[in-house]
């Protein structure tokens, strides 16, 4: 079953840009969704299927993902981007969905 | 724009039951209720997101995380378009928010509900 490893903590300027990986072997075989969740809110899906964009959510918010490691990329951060990000998976081994261990966001 | 609204929760003894309600409303033209698997998630204070359950489109499969199996039942009202989650057997460990989440028969979470509290202390 998947465990999806997320490094706890990311800290970036303003106007730069933030990578958040997600890892996990071979995670690049699989569909990769994740989601936004400013404190005290529900999350928010901001890129499914590896990378696209639901209607809403800024050209900003890309992602990618091969190999063991799919990645969330944010671009020129805004501080209203500070928030936890979590990567997610449906694992067809288990029939279970499986998170990330989730990123906190810190913008400088 | 679905619109999903929870209640139920609070404060509950440890061994004690309680039961979540979701009620959804706000579908596009064309589609309903039970268009839509529903998912609770929950969240521990202070820590990451956990999927505990599944329920397709007709309830005719649930799938069940392995730390509430055998403790939680989810059931689904389509011409009320309501969601249950009756959770039996509370432990201290199933302190959390609960979210009711609906997805388009897909693997990833279009619409989250609010969130509520569910404590389990003595």
């Amino acid at each position: 079953s998947y465990v999806l490893t997320q490094p706890p903590s990311v800290s970036v300027a303003p106007g730069q840009t933030a990578r958040i990986t997600c890892m996990e072997n071979n995670i690049g075989s699989t569909s990769v969704h994740w989601y936004q969740q400013r404190l005290g809110q529900a999350p928010v899906l901001v890129i499914h299927d590896d990378s696209d964009r639901p209607s809403g959510i800024p050209e900003r918010f890309s992602g990618s993902n091969s190999g063991n490691a799919a990645t969330l990329t944010i671009s020129r951060v805004e501080a209203g981007d500070e928030a936890d990000y979590y990567c997610q998976v449906w694992d067809t081994t288990t029939d279970h969905h499986v998170f990330g261990t989730g990123t906190k966001v810190t913008v400088l | 724009q679905v619109q999903l609204v929870q209640s139920g929760g609070g404060l509950v003894k440890p061994g004690g039951s309680l039961r979540l309600s979701c009620a959804a409303s706000g579908f596009t033209s064309g589609f309903t209720f039970s268009d839509y698997d529903m998912n609770w998630i929950r969240q521990a204070p202070g820590k990451g997101l956990e999927w505990i359950s599944k329920i397709t489109l007709s309830g005719g499969t649930i799938y069940y995380a392995d730390s509430v199996k055998g403790r939680f039942t989810v059931s689904r009202d389509n011409a009320k378009n309501s969601l249950l989650l009756q959770m039996n057997n509370l432990r201290a460990e199933d302190t959390a928010v609960y979210y009711c989440v609906a997805d388009f028969d897909r693997d990833y979470f279009d619409y989250w509900g609010p969130g509520t509290l569910v404590s389990v202390s003595s």
